[in-house]
């Protein structure tokens, strides 16, 4: 079945230092790839995502590459802020599963940026 | 655009009562809305598929005589939580996806999620 896997936090970063969360994932057919962000209380909310392979998602300085060759969606930050904060959720969609649209999730890397 | 609201933000309960959960599609008709559950510290655990107009799928585990999941019209699905109990105590998080060939098509919107707590 699908899966996903992202490095496990917590992470702890100064500010302006440089993120990265790994994830990567196994599909059975051509999935979607999305991360979410949860602010704490919150539910979740799209950061970014791609659809096909090399496809780069983007948002409030946040990137992630559509790798195909290395099964990878790794998110990347050149410099944190205090207020991105939160817990980072990757996620894939596979059209070929079980369940249009189900998301399968990653077990959430938590973030903690200090100033 | 593709707003999801969850009504109410939190709840307490008694053992033993219902709890109903609202999850509505603000500006968009959703055919599909999913029900998730989150331990602290914990990823998102589906918990069943609802879609319009007919019953909602369960996933293997979920008790379906406990989750009473009804989509009664394309902007609103509910959860009920019977006869709770402090085990149940968790955050329920709905999710929703837009009709075909509108721009919310294909993915999912998040509602900000109810705060369960049973004493």
């Amino acid at each position: 079945g699908d899966s996903v896997t992202q490095m496990e936090g917590p992470v702890t970063l100064s500010e302006e230092a440089f993120l990265t969360i790994n994830c990567t994932y196994t599909a059975t057919g051509y999935p979607s790839l999305f991360w979410y962000v949860q602010y704490p209380g919150e539910g979740l909310q799209l950061l970014l995502k791609a659809t096909k392979a090399d496809d780069k998602g983007s948002n409030k300085g946040f990137e992630a590459t559509y790798r195909k060759e290395t099964t990878s969606f790794h998110l990347e930050k050149g410099s944190v802020q205090v207020s991105d904060s939160a817990v980072y959720f990757c996620a894939l969609s596979d059209p070929s599963g079980a369940g249009s649209y189900q998301l399968t999730f990653g077990k959430g890397t938590k973030l903690s940026v200090i100033p | 655009g593709a707003v999801v609201s969850q009504h109410p933000s939190w709840v307490i309960c008694k053992s033993g009562t219902s709890v109903k959960i609202e999850c509505r599609s603000l500006d968009f008709q959703a055919t599909t809305m999913f029900w998730y559950r989150q331990f602290p510290k914990q990823s998102l655990m589906l918990m069943a598929t609802s879609n319009e107009g007919s019953k909602a799928t369960y996933e293997q585990g979920v008790e379906k005589d406990k989750f009473l999941i009804n989509h009664a019209s394309l902007t609103l699905s509910t959860l009920t939580v019977t006869s709770a109990h402090p085990e149940d105590s968790s955050f329920y998080i709905c999710s929703a996806v837009g009709l075909a060939g509108a721009d919310s098509y294909n993915e999912q919107f998040f509602g900000p999620g109810t705060r369960l707590t049973v004493l």
